[in-house]
């Protein structure tokens, strides 16, 4: 079970826009940065986001990341076939005195 | 560019060690934290720990403590995860990753525990 909530799966129509959430509590998401990571099978994570709404460069502004309270969403504009991918959340909590991710989500772009 | 290169796939028995290298380059080793992150078959990410290479501490997640060592040998730039008392569920594809958040990852190194 992961500290962080994240839906199993989305999925949406190249072109569309999709949203994932990320939720969690005031020590973790509440009081310190998040960050969204990318993850195609059998290869490493890629950093999409920082400071819940840094895009690393490199990363096209289609990518967007917010934080609102204890929860905080990825949002995916002009959907590419080439984004289905795994995505993850991830930051430090302050009680567990380390670093925590979401379970994951599945996006499919049919 | 930053690399970081891991060392190869091992196979283990069941209560034996595994330690894993992860080599830097293309970037200043003792200047960011060095995390190691852990993905079994089908799974999420799990964050196991990390080590500062400039002093040498580490914080490890608590699920780990007593079984994991961090080290670094900052005159080669490689960090080193050694995971003692292997059990099957250690299965998964152990990484490292620089930078705060984890940046620049390594490729991973599959370690499989199976009798």
């Amino acid at each position: 079970q992961s500290v962080l909530t994240q839906p199993p799966s989305v999925s949406a129509t190249p072109g569309q826009k999709v949203t994932i959430s990320c939720s969690g509590s005031s020590s973790n998401i509440g009081n310190n940065y998040v960050s969204w990571y990318q993850q195609f099978p059998g290869t490493a994570p890629k950093l999409l986001i920082s400071d819940n709404n840094k895009r690393p460069s490199g990363i096209p502004d289609r990518f967007s990341g917010s934080k609102s309270g204890t929860s905080a969403t990825l949002g995916i504009t002009g959907l590419q076939t080439g984004d289905e991918a795994e995505y993850y959340c991830g930051t430090w909590d302050s009680s567990l005195s380390a670093v925590v991710f979401g379970g994951g989500t599945k996006l499919t772009v049919l | 560019q930053v690399q970081l290169v891991q060392s190869g796939a091992e196979v283990k028995k069941p209560g034996a060690s595994v330690k894993v290298s992860c080599k830097a380059s293309g970037y200043t080793f003792t200047g960011y934290y060095l995390h190691w992150v852990r993905q079994a078959p089908g799974q999420g990410l799990e964050w196991m720990g990390w080590i500062n290479p400039n002093s040498g501490d580490t914080n490890s997640a608590q699920k780990f403590q007593g079984r994991i060592t961090l080290t670094r040998d900052t005159s080669i730039s490689t960090a080193y995860m050694e995971l003692s008392r292997l059990r099957s569920d250690d299965t998964a594809v152990y990484f490292c990753a620089t930078g705060e958040p984890p940046n620049d990852w390594g490729r991973g190194t599959l370690v499989t525990v199976s009798s």
